[in-house]
């Protein structure tokens, strides 16, 4: 099993529609992260969280927003999707104890809104 | 804050030859810079990294080198190999703070 699994793995969505992508980790981090990735653009911070009650605003976090349910659950919500969210989304994790320890990533969530 | 840049964002090369990957940041107090390689369908994974207080690193044909003076690190990837296919990102990080990547470099190994 993957120890960053994200579902879904695909997703088409229509525009205005609410939907949530989930991502839970068996690594045992605190730290968990949301990015986007666009061609050509890497990837890009959504929100974070350091521990269950800790969330924080990334780079590009307008339309977006989290939930930290458990220290091994992270989801990410589009409230009302629109076309410029269809883009690849990865959930990360990484171990705050070791200074500049690797992020684990998840296989992604390919979201499509049309 | 910091921003990572990547050159270039495609490169080929023949079987057997060898990569070059440039990244370049612009906070002189990032001290830790991995390098991940993510394949078509699958998240990226960790491939080689490099700590400020060391400026080469090699593991068996991939090696990382890091100029801290001109704030530039490179990936090089020896006798290249069809599986080294895939898109190769550079990142930043200062402790504590969250990791900022570079765009992404294509690599395409051609038999």
């Amino acid at each position: 099993d993957a120890d960053v699994t994200q579902t879904p793995r695909n997703r088409i969505t229509k525009t205005g529609k609410r939907i949530m992508l989930e991502c839970s980790q068996t690594k045992g981090h605190d730290r968990m992260y949301w990015y986007r990735q666009d061609p050509g653009l890497g990837l890009r911070l959504i929100y974070y969280s350091f521990d269950v009650k800790d969330i924080n605003k990334g780079e590009i976090s307008d339309g977006y927003s989290v939930s930290r349910q458990a220290q091994a659950k992270f989801s990410l919500s589009l409230e009302s999707a629109i076309p410029n969210q269809t883009a690849l989304y990865f959930c990360a994790t990484s171990d705050p104890a070791s200074a500049g320890t690797e992020a684990f990533f998840g296989q992604g969530t390919r979201l499509t809104v049309v | 804050g910091e921003n990572v840049e990547q050159h270039p964002s495609t490169l080929s090369v023949q079987e057997g030859d060898s990569a070059v990957i440039k990244c370049t940041y612009s906070d002189s107090a990032s001290n830790y810079f991995p390098w991940y390689k993510q394949e078509l369908g699958k998240g990226p994974q960790l491939i080689i990294d490099i700590r400020s207080n060391v400026g080469e690193k090699k593991d068996q044909r991939i090696a990382v080198t890091l100029n801290k003076t001109a704030k530039h690190f490179s990936l090089h990837i020896t006798e290249t190999q069809p599986e080294d296919s895939a898109v190769y990102f550079c990142a930043a990080r200062i402790y504590g703070q969250n990791f900022v990547f570079g765009p992404g470099t294509r690599l395409s190994v051609l038999p």
